[in-house]
C-alpha cells in the first residue's frame, strides 16, 4: 500500500522567495511520484512527475523536485516564488508495479495551500 | 483546458437521492478515472476503467457505481445520497491504463447534498 505526507498544509512565502513544499511517502513497491497544483475552481494539472532514471525533475513554471529513496522524499522547490504560484499543491504516488485493484490508483497527500505575498 | 470534460459543473440535491456525473475523457485517452475530494478525507481515488472494462477500484461505496460506454464516456452514478457525499468528484483521463501515464483532470463537478 501507498501513502502520502505532506508537512505542512500552509506555507507562505514572500514573492521572489524559495518555495519549498515537503512531501514524503510510504510504499512497499518502486513509486512513481508526481506533483500536481490546484488553482480555485479547477481540477488538478501535472506539475512534474518521476517514473525512472534522473532523480530530479524539471516540471513547468520552474518547479522541480527531487526523489531521494534513502529519505523516501519528493519534495517541491522553485527558487524564486510568483504571485501566480498561489494554489494548492498536492503530492501523489502510484506503485510503478501496481496490478490487480490497484492498477491506476494515485494515492494524494491532504495537499498544501501555497500563499505568496508581495 | 486539459481536453477532459465533465457535467454537469453544479448539482445540488437532497438527501435520498440518486444523481448521474458524466465525463468525456480526452480524444484519444482510452482510460476513465474518478476521483472524490471531500474536506474529511481530501482527494481519494474511487475507480478506474479501461476500454469498457473495470481496471482499478478505490474505497468506492456500494451505492455508487460507474461504466464507461463504447464511446469511451463514462458515468458515475451516486444513489442514497447522504449529507456526507457532498464533495468535489474530479474525472481524469489517461491514454493508456498503466500507472506510468499521465492522467489529466477534468474540471469537476460540485456536488452539494441538502
Amino acid at each position: 500500500a501507498q501513502s502520502v505526507t505532506q508537512l505542512g498544509s500552509h506555507v507562505s512565502v514572500s514573492e521572489g522567495a524559495l518555495v519549498l513544499l515537503r512531501c514524503n511517502y510510504s510504499s512497499s513497491v518502486p513509486p512513481y511520484l508526481f506533483w500536481y497544483v490546484q488553482y480555485p475552481n479547477q481540477g488538478l494539472q501535472l506539475l512534474l512527475k518521476y517514473t525512472t532514471g534522473a532523480t530530479l525533475v524539471k516540471g513547468i513554471n520552474g518547479f522541480e523536485a527531487e526523489f531521494k529513496k534513502s529519505e523516501t522524499s519528493f519534495h517541491l522547490t522553485k527558487p524564486s516564488a510568483h504571485m501566480s504560484d498561489a494554489a494548492e499543491y498536492f503530492c501523489a504516488v502510484i506503485a510503478a508495479n501496481a496490478g490487480g485493484t490497484s492498477y491506476g490508483k494515485l494515492t494524494f497527500g491532504q495537499g498544501t495551500i501555497l500563499t505568496v505575498h508581495p | 483546458d486539459s481536453g477532459v470534460t465533465q457535467t454537469p459543473k453544479h448539482l445540488i440535491t437532497a438527501t435520498g437521492q440518486r444523481v448521474t456525473l458524466r465525463c468525456s475523457p480526452r480524444s484519444g485517452d482510452l482510460s476513465v478515472y474518478w476521483y472524490q475530494q471531500s474536506l474529511d478525507q481530501g482527494l481519494q481515488f474511487l475507480i478506474q476503467y479501461y476500454n469498457g472494462e473495470e481496471r482499478a477500484k478505490g474505497n468506492i461505496l456500494e451505492r455508487f457505481s460507474a461504466q464507461q460506454f463504447p464511446d469511451l464516456h463514462s458515468e458515475l452514478n451516486l444513489s442514497s445520497l447522504e449529507l456526507g457525499d457532498s464533495a468535489l468528484y474530479f474525472c481524469a483521463s489517461s491514454v493508456g491504463g498503466t500507472p506510468r501515464n499521465e492522467q489529466f483532470f477534468g474540471p469537476g463537478t460540485r456536488l452539494t447534498v441538502l
